[in-house]
């Protein structure tokens, strides 16, 4: 199993409402991340965990809350979101932290804000 | 400071085509590793290769090879005999050691029938 799950895979809300992404692998990688992709545009870095530790927040609005139950799951909770937030959001993982892990990404979840 | 520069932002060819996508790199690390990803429609990053900065052996895997080049800092991919299930948006990025991936920009390769 090589695959990277991403719920769900549209998502339209409001500026007010509260809402969750959710990510799941079962490769047994200890490390997992969240990208933000707008159109034309390369995936950027939001956030990783490492072994089930936030190691890197890429000075994201605290609008965007990420969570890391377990080795398997990762979640982003979304509160107060602005129509620039706009995007496909994905999740990867890799085995390790090492810079020669190649990561595994999910389909994404594409988040329109309105 | 780390960059990757995909200076193609959309290429199109004719099904059977060679066609050669760019990447150029700039890093002060000495070990370091490059990857090109394949971004379908669907949206899925799609793993396609993995160099590390000690390795300039050329790489090829049925119809796609790689072309890794220290002294031009490039590392180049070719997919010789497109076909329409080519076209997707192609990604160069760079590592250290870190968990972070520098993205070029992308290269849009359309394959027309």
């Amino acid at each position: 199993d090589t695959e990277v799950t991403q719920t769900p895979k549209h998502l339209v809300m409001g500026m007010t409402n509260k809402k969750s992404l959710k990510c799941e692998q079962h490769m047994g990688h200890r490390a997992m991340y969240w990208y933000k992709q707008k159109a034309k545009k390369p995936p950027e870095l939001m956030f990783v965990y490492s072994y089930e530790k936030l190691s890197i927040n890429e000075s994201v609005p605290s609008r965007f809350s990420p969570e890391c139950p377990n080795s398997s799951l990762l979640n982003l909770h979304l509160h107060a979101l602005q129509p620039e937030d706009s995007a496909l959001y994905l999740c990867a993982s890799s085995q390790g932290g090492g810079a020669w892990t190649e990561a595994f990404f999910g389909q994404g979840t594409r988040l329109t804000v309105v | 400071a780390q960059k990757v520069t995909q200076a193609q932002t959309e290429i199109s060819v004719v099904e059977k085509e060679d066609v050669t996508l760019d990447c150029v790199y700039e890093t002060r690390d000495t070990t370091y590793y490059l990857f090109w990803y394949k971004q379908p429609p669907s949206g899925e990053l799609v793993f396609l290769i993995r160099r590390n900065s000690f390795d300039e052996q050329n790489e090829i895997s049925g119809r796609y090879s790689w072309n890794f080049q220290k002294s031009t800092s490039s590392f180049n991919f070719t997919i010789t005999a497109s076909q329409v299930v080519d076209s997707a948006v192609y990604f160069c990025a760079l590592r250290r050691n870190f968990n972070k991936f520098y993205f070029g920009s992308g290269t849009k390769l359309n394959v027309k029938p």
